[in-house]
């Protein structure tokens, strides 16, 4: 059964900042991987999308990496400002299902 | 383009009654699918629907049906809830495969919070 990991659970930054969110999972025969942030109350947007055949994939400040031989990807925020703060989810795509992890909640302090 | 709506946004049922979510999409997706998100345990997925006309389990269905009505929508039925049950109800829609056999990514709705007492 795929299980997919994220490290760390919760984290707050000064604005401005670079940081990294950590997904891990196990079982490599996946599709894609997704990420995806949530606002409270709110549903989820979709920011990046992984192909498996992929290694990365970027938009603005935003680059996620896949590494499928390890089980990992990163996703990478340049510069943080406020309006990042939300919960970051990672998703791995394999049979016909997504996979979700537990969530990276994010501060970003002023 | 309202993309994916779920009715109810709230609901309060007792344990035992029944209720049925709706979703539905404007995008022309293929396939769609329901998600329960619980704290602690992240996002499971409930049922889905490759294609119009088919319904799978996900990876916890029990205590839930659904129908796909039509292309555009697809609703989750609690026949008798229990307070297990208690939990945001996502509904979600993807193209589903590219013409290259790739998954294409999936579109939430913004939830249904339900509380069973």
């Amino acid at each position: 059964k795929q299980e997919v990991t994220q490290i760390p659970a919760a984290l707050s930054v000064p604005e401005g900042e670079n940081l990294v969110l950590n997904c891990s999972f196990t079982d490599s025969a996946i599709y894609n991987l997704q990420w995806f942030r949530q606002d409270p109350g709110k549903g989820l947007t979709s920011l990046l999308l992984i192909q498996s055949s992929q290694r990365e994939q970027t938009s603005g400040r935003l680059n996620a990496s896949l590494d499928k031989s390890s089980g990992r990807s990163t996703l990478y925020i340049a510069a943080s400002q406020p309006g990042d703060s939300a919960t970051y989810l990672c998703a791995v795509y394999a049979g016909n299902m997504l996979t979700f992890g537990g969530g990276t909640r994010l501060m970003v302090k002023p | 383009n309202a993309g994916v709506t779920q009715t109810p946004k709230f609901q309060v049922l007792k344990t035992g009654q029944s209720m049925t979510l709706q979703c539905a999409q404007d995008m022309n997706h293929n396939s769609m699918y329901w998600y329960r998100q619980d704290p602690g345990m992240g996002l499971r997925l409930i049922y889905y629907s490759a294609s119009e006309g088919t319904t799978d389990k996900g990876e916890v269905p029990n205590g839930y049906n659904v129908s796909r009505l039509n292309k555009r929508e697809f609703s989750l039925r609690l026949e008798s809830a229990a307070p297990s049950q208690t939990s945001v109800y996502f509904c979600a829609s993807s193209p589903g495969r590219t013409s290259g056999g790739l998954q294409e990514t999936q579109y939430f709705g913004p939830g249904t919070r339900l509380l069973v007492l």
